[in-house]
């Protein structure tokens, strides 16, 4: 039963374009979203997150939405550059909030080209 | 800051044998976990430590996995004995106690399991 879920196993786009990575959930009790992003061989790296008092997130290139709604968010990337290129994981977490376990998607491959 | 510490690296064992991995977290770091993520799977938690009080161990396989946080800081994470399935890589995160307003945990470069 996967409570979180990315749907796209890969994506690839052009430098310079947007990038958009999607992401589903089904717990209604999760009240923070999480990015993270991962190179091979490292370890997760956190991006950008969001609460569920907003509908968007903004740092430089990244901007995070949320449709609670629609249990729905998405990452976008602008513009897209090589260096982007991994693979990213949406996390949810809920109840004690920042602190609370996180449960991650399968991830989405990321390949931005030249 | 340094990050958090984790090894070996890597580690090949056969089945039946036992492994033990080691954490250090980031200084300061009071709560501690360890993830296990499956080829082409996202980071699934074992065990998340307060200090060295265990928070939540509901996924963790205890006929086969043991955790302890000693003193609050290191961590080790133990399976005995090996399943195939256990092949993963075991990644450690470390957070700040409260105040984390952003949620945002700190993973190390996390260590691979191969069973054979």
């Amino acid at each position: 039963d996967q409570q979180v879920k990315q749907n796209s196993p890969s994506l690839s786009v052009q430098e310079g374009r947007i990038s958009i990575l999607n992401c589903d959930y089904t717990n209604s009790m999760f009240d923070y979203f999480l990015w993270y992003k991962k190179y091979p061989a490292e370890g997760p790296t956190f991006l950008i997150s969001i609460s569920s008092i907003k509908d968007k997130n903004e740092d430089g290139r990244f901007t995070v939405f949320l449709n609670k709604s629609a249990k729905h968010l998405s990452l976008h990337i602008v513009p897209s550059q090589p260096g982007d290129s991994a693979v990213y994981f949406c996390a949810a977490s809920s109840g004690r909030g920042s602190q609370g376990n996180l449960i991650f998607g399968k991830g989405t491959k990321l390949s931005v080209k030249p | 800051e340094a990050g958090v510490a984790q090894s070996p690296r890597y580690k090949i064992i056969e089945k039946r044998q036992s492994v033990a991995f080691w954490c250090n977290p980031i200084s300061g770091h009071a709560t501690l976990y360890w993830y296990q993520q499956i080829l082409g799977q996202g980071p699934k938690l074992l065990i998340q430590f307060q200090n060295n009080g265990v928070v939540d161990d509901s996924q963790l396989p205890k006929d086969r996995f043991s955790a302890e946080r000693l003193k609050g800081v290191d961590s080790t994470l133990k399976i005995q004995p090996a399943k195939l399935e256990d092949s993963a890589v075991y990644l450690c995160a470390s957070s700040r106690l409260a105040g984390g307003l952003t949620g945002e945990l700190f993973f190390g470069e996390g260590s691979r399991l191969t069973v054979l």
